[in-house]
């Protein structure tokens, strides 16, 4: 069963950069759907943007402008980094894998990262 | 884009049926089985209980099955037990590069 695990700072400063890293245990990145999900605190889930294994990008339009998924295949990690961070961004943030169809049938453990 | 509308909450007695609904306008809910509902539990991440709109991932218990009627669709959770006490949420994909989820339903086991 393949696993996913969050990893990064857990206190960023506002208006800097929110930088977070999803490894994948079974190094397989084809053919799927690479997400970042994020919930704050006592609230619901937002979808943030995907990674495709062929680089391909799409992201919330809500956060477009601030948010960039990156994918390195190589060491089966996939990122993401979101720019100018307020206090509305801190939240438990989840990746997943995915797809259109399928919805999301594997997450990360969560990782909570506060802005202040 | 925008939320799908869920249930703040909903609540059962044990062994009754409830049923959480998800509407939304976009032509994720309304047009295609794109839809996928997700248990969470206190501190947990989020459980997939049911994809393309009604079927179930193997391990999830048959309770759990999903349906659609028009742009709503509904999960249905039978025999309700007091591990079911939990977060739901439902999930659309929205123009096939995309999803948004409903702002999610708690429920309550008396």
């Amino acid at each position: 069963q393949v696993r996913l695990q969050e990893s990064g700072p857990g206190l960023v400063k506002p208006s800097e950069t929110l930088s977070l890293t999803c490894t994948v245990s079974d190094g397989s990145m084809s053919y799927h759907y690479w997400s970042w999900i994020r919930q704050p605190p006592g609230k619901g889930l937002e979808w943030l943007g995907y990674i495709f294994y062929s680089g391909s990008t799409n992201y919330n339009p809500s956060l477009k402008s601030r948010l960039s998924i990156s994918l390195d295949s190589s060491k089966s990690q996939f990122s993401l980094k979101l720019s100018y961070v307020t206090a509305e961004d801190s939240a438990v943030y989840y990746c997943a894998r995915g797809s259109i169809i399928g919805g999301f049938p594997i997450w990360g453990q969560g990782t909570m990262v506060t802005v202040s | 884009q925008s939320a799908l509308t869920q249930p703040a909450s909903v609540s059962g007695s044990p062994g009754q049926s409830i049923t959480i609904s998800c509407t939304g306008p976009n032509s994720g809910v309304g047009s295609y089985n794109l839809v996928s509902w997700y248990q969470q539990h206190p501190g947990k991440a989020p459980k997939l209980i049911i994809y393309e709109g009604t079927k179930r991932p193997s391990g999830v218990s048959d309770r759990f099955s999903g349906s659609k009627s028009g742009n709503t669709a509904s999960l249905t959770i039978s025999g309700l037990q007091t591990e079911d006490e939990a977060d739901y949420y439902c999930c659309s994909s929205v123009g096939g590069n995309s999803w948004v989820f409903g702002g999610g339903t708690k429920v309550t086991v008396l």
